[in-house]
C-alpha cells in the first residue's frame, strides 16, 4: 500500500516568499504529525493534527508558520516570509491512531536562498 | 523538559563487529522510547521500541533495553553488516500530554566497512 508522501520533494524559494509544503498521509490516519529537520540534529515536532483539527500547535516557531487540515486527510504546511532559518527538511507523518507507529514520509528539503 | 542524548558519529565498524550506539533520556513522566533508522536516500523508519521499563525491543538482529534506572535505551548488535550503514535516531514519547509528539536525539551515523 502507499506510504505517507511528501511534496515537492525540493524547494528552493527566495527570501520573504511564500511557500506551502503539502502531506498526503496513509489512507485511514486520524493522526498527522509535522517535524523539521536542520542538519545533523534529530526532527523537532511542529505541529500535530488528530482528525481535521489542530490538536497542539506548540512546537511550531512563530507565527509566519500554519498548517492546515481541512479534510482530515491531506495537509498543507505554509511558511510566509520565508528566512534563511527556515531551511531545513520538513517531515509528515501519519498513525492510525495517536500513540501508534508513525510513519513517515521523505521529507520536503526547503532551502532559503 | 523532556529530552533524548545520544552518542555522537560517526561510528565507524568492520562487518561482524559489536555494536553498541548510546542513549539516554529525560522525561517527567513515564515515556515510551524507540529508534528509528534513516538509511541513504530513505525517509525514517521505526526499527524497534520499548513502552515500559524492563521491556526489550528487537528487530532485524537489533536490541535495546528500557532501563528506568539508569535512565537508558542503548541499542546493540551483535554482528553488524554493511547493509547496516545508516542514520539512528533515539526518540521518546511522554504519551499521554505530549500527544505522542516525538522528541529525538540528534542521530548517530554508523558507517560499516567491509
Amino acid at each position: 500500500g502507499a506510504g505517507v508522501s511528501q511534496t515537492p520533494s525540493n524547494k528552493v524559494t527566495e527570501k520573504g516568499k511564500y511557500v506551502e509544503l503539502r502531506c498526503d498521509p496513509i489512507s485511514g490516519h486520524t493522526a498527522l504529525y509535522w517535524y523539521r529537520q536542520s542538519l545533523g540534529q534529530g526532527p523537532e515536532f511542529l505541529i500535530y493534527f488528530q482528525g481535521t483539527g489542530a490538536a497542539d500547535d506548540s512546537g511550531l516557531p512563530n507565527d509566519r508558520f500554519f498548517a492546515v487540515r481541512p479534510e482530515g486527510s491531506v495537509s498543507t504546511l505554509k511558511i510566509q516570509r520565508t528566512e534563511r532559518g527556515d531551511s531545513a527538511v520538513y517531515l509528515c507523518a501519519s498513525s492510525s491512531q495517536p500513540g501508534y507507529e508513525q510513519y513517515f514520509g521523505p521529507g520536503t528539503r526547503l532551502t532559503v536562498t | 523538559g523532556n529530552s533524548v542524548t545520544q552518542m555522537e558519529g560517526p561510528v565507524t565498524l568492520s562487518e561482524e563487529a559489536f555494536l553498541t550506539i548510546n542513549c539516554t533520556y529525560t522525561a517527567t513522566g513515564y515515556p515510551s522510547l524507540f529508534w528509528y533508522v534513516q538509511y541513504p536516500g530513505e525517509g525514517l523508519q521505526l526499527l524497534l521500541k520499548a513502552t515500559k521499563a524492563d521491556d526489550k525491543g528487537s528487530n532485524k538482529g537489533f536490541e535495546a533495553t528500557y532501563r528506568k534506572e539508569t535512565t537508558s535505551f542503548h541499542l546493540e548488535k551483535g554482528s553488524v553488516q554493511v547493509s547496516d550503514s545508516a542514520v539512528y535516531f533515539c526518540a521518546l514519547s511522554d504519551q499521554p500530554d505530549s500527544n505522542y509528539q516525538l522528541i529525538w536525539g540528534a542521530g548517530t551515523k554508523l558507517i560499516i566497512k567491509p
